[in-house]
């Protein structure tokens, strides 16, 4: 079965670091970009980036560009999102996704989700 | 950047009713735009790739439509387990993407 994995729920301070996991199983995980969607409290879906395992090719959201890492082991099929020093802004349910490519090169489809990381940042 | 709206971003319909939702771009995106469902507690799920395809094990009362700036998802036959939020997603030659805002489905 093809699945995606994330870590579980986390509670952290503002000011904390975090690196949330996202392991694929059941399809060859180099071959395939791995995304991340945020989804804030209540609100709707955002997409912060994605990675291309085989060789970490990665592309940024411009509204997350410099406020997370996206990067992955392909050694262990899992991949990552971290931040260095979050905020409370930063509480919302984290999604990683697999990125499809439908036609060779052209068309694309997020086919494969995981379950989400909720993530809490409070004092 | 491309922008997505969504309308309507809410609707209320009864069992059996036909539900159209529209997408529409800011500039010319050919078909590079998919449809997910997202039910209350749950990831979302792909249901219509490339504007008009349905993905394998999806239900024939869901299709869509549009290419250029112009999209249509339609429920044929609006059923109790259709009560989701519908987005939209558009992506470019770079791989990057943007959701729309949503479309909440609840039954009247």
């Amino acid at each position: 079965e093809v699945q995606l994995v994330q870590s579980g729920a986390e509670v952290k301070k503002p000011g904390e670091s975090l690196k949330i996991s996202c392991k694929g199983s059941g399809y060859s995980f180099t071959s395939y970009w791995i995304g991340w969607v945020r989804q804030m409290p209540g609100k709707g879906l955002e997409w912060m980036g994605i990675i291309y395992p085989g060789d970490s090719d990665t592309r940024y959201s411009p509204s997350f560009q410099g406020q997370v890492t996206i990067s992955a082991d392909k050694s262990i099929s899992t991949a990552y999102l971290q931040w260095s020093s979050l905020k409370a802004s930063d509480t919302a349910m984290y999604y990683c996704a697999r990125l499809r490519e439908v036609r060779l090169g052209e068309t694309y489809a997020f086919d494969i989700w995981g379950q989400g990381t909720m993530v809490t940042v409070s004092s | 950047d491309i922008q997505m709206t969504q309308s309507p971003s809410s609707l209320s319909a009864s069992v059996g009713d036909r539900v159209t939702i529209t997408c529409q771009a800011s500039q010319d995106i050919s078909n590079y735009l998919n449809w997910y469902q997202q039910k209350p507690g749950k990831a979302p799920k792909l249901l219509i790739y490339d504007a008009s395809n349905l993905e394998t094990g999806v239900p024939s009362r869901f299709s869509g439509s549009g290419s250029g700036t112009d999209f249509t998802f339609t429920i044929s036959s609006l059923q109790p387990e259709d009560i989701a939020t519908y987005y939209c997603q558009q992506y470019d030659n770079l791989l990057l993407f943007t959701f729309g805002p949503g479309t909440k489905v609840d039954i009247k």
